[in-house]
């Protein structure tokens, strides 16, 4: 079955400093990459997603780029801001799964002003 | 919409007692799901439903758990007899096509 690994568990940014999450996936069949966002006490919530007939994606800070040979997509953040502290998920969803989502271990991401 | 509906918020039990959590999906969404999440093993799926019928249980972690969704718009998942180590909080979560899932505000389950 599909098996997504994320890195770093942590990371620690200024304000104003880029940020960059990493995912790895084990199933080339899988067609869609969502990326959510879990503020302290509350819900996953999604930020960005991408599919597998595209490369990158982007909205306003936030970037996604995903590598099908590699099985790799990231996360990037420019500009952080203390807001962006949270912890971020990142997913994949199998084909034929009908929407099954695996979920990666999270990063918890510090942005310190 | 109100968004994914789930109830109670917070449950505190003890062990051995049945637990039932209940979701209500975002109406017209057609798959629904179950997450355990805990700080040691992240956010786990439990199971999910695709037009109300079970699709894959695979993560239900014993036969203690189970789950149901007898339309669709509710669904349920019962432990018994709970344990501590269910402790955790659970998400439901409901999509429509195979896109973007919405997550519940969660139970915050505590078994003493």
């Amino acid at each position: 079955g599909e098996n997504v690994e994320q890195h770093p568990s942590t990371l620690s940014v200024q304000e104003g400093d880029s940020a960059v999450i990493k995912c790895t996936y084990s199933d080339s069949a899988s067609n869609y990459f969502p990326w959510y966002k879990q503020e302290l006490g509350k819900r996953p919530q999604l930020i960005i997603d991408i599919r597998s007939n595209v490369g990158e994606k982007k909205d306003q800070r936030i970037a996604v780029t995903l590598n099908k040979t590699a099985k790799h997509f990231s996360l990037h953040i420019t500009e952080t801001q203390p807001e962006d502290s949270a912890v971020y998920f990142c997913a994949a969803s199998p084909r034929g799964g009908r929407g099954k989502l695996i979920f990666g271990q999270g990063t918890e991401l510090s942005v310190k002003p | 919409d109100a968004g994914v509906i789930q109830s109670p918020r917070h449950e505190v039990t003890e062990m051995g007692q049945e637990v039932t959590l209940r979701c209500k999906p975002i109406s017209g969404h057609n798959s629904l799901f179950w997450y355990r999440q805990t700080m040691m093993r992240g956010l786990e799926l439990l199971i999910y439903f695709n037009n109300n019928v079970p699709i894959d249980d695979s993560g239900m972690p014993e036969d203690r758990f189970s789950a149901k969704m007898p339309n669709a718009s509710f669904s349920t998942l019962k432990i018994q007899p709970s344990e501590p180590r269910d402790s955790a909080v659970y998400f439901c979560a409901s999509s429509f096509g195979g896109n973007e899932q919405f997550f519940g505000p969660g139970t915050r389950l505590t078994v003493l």
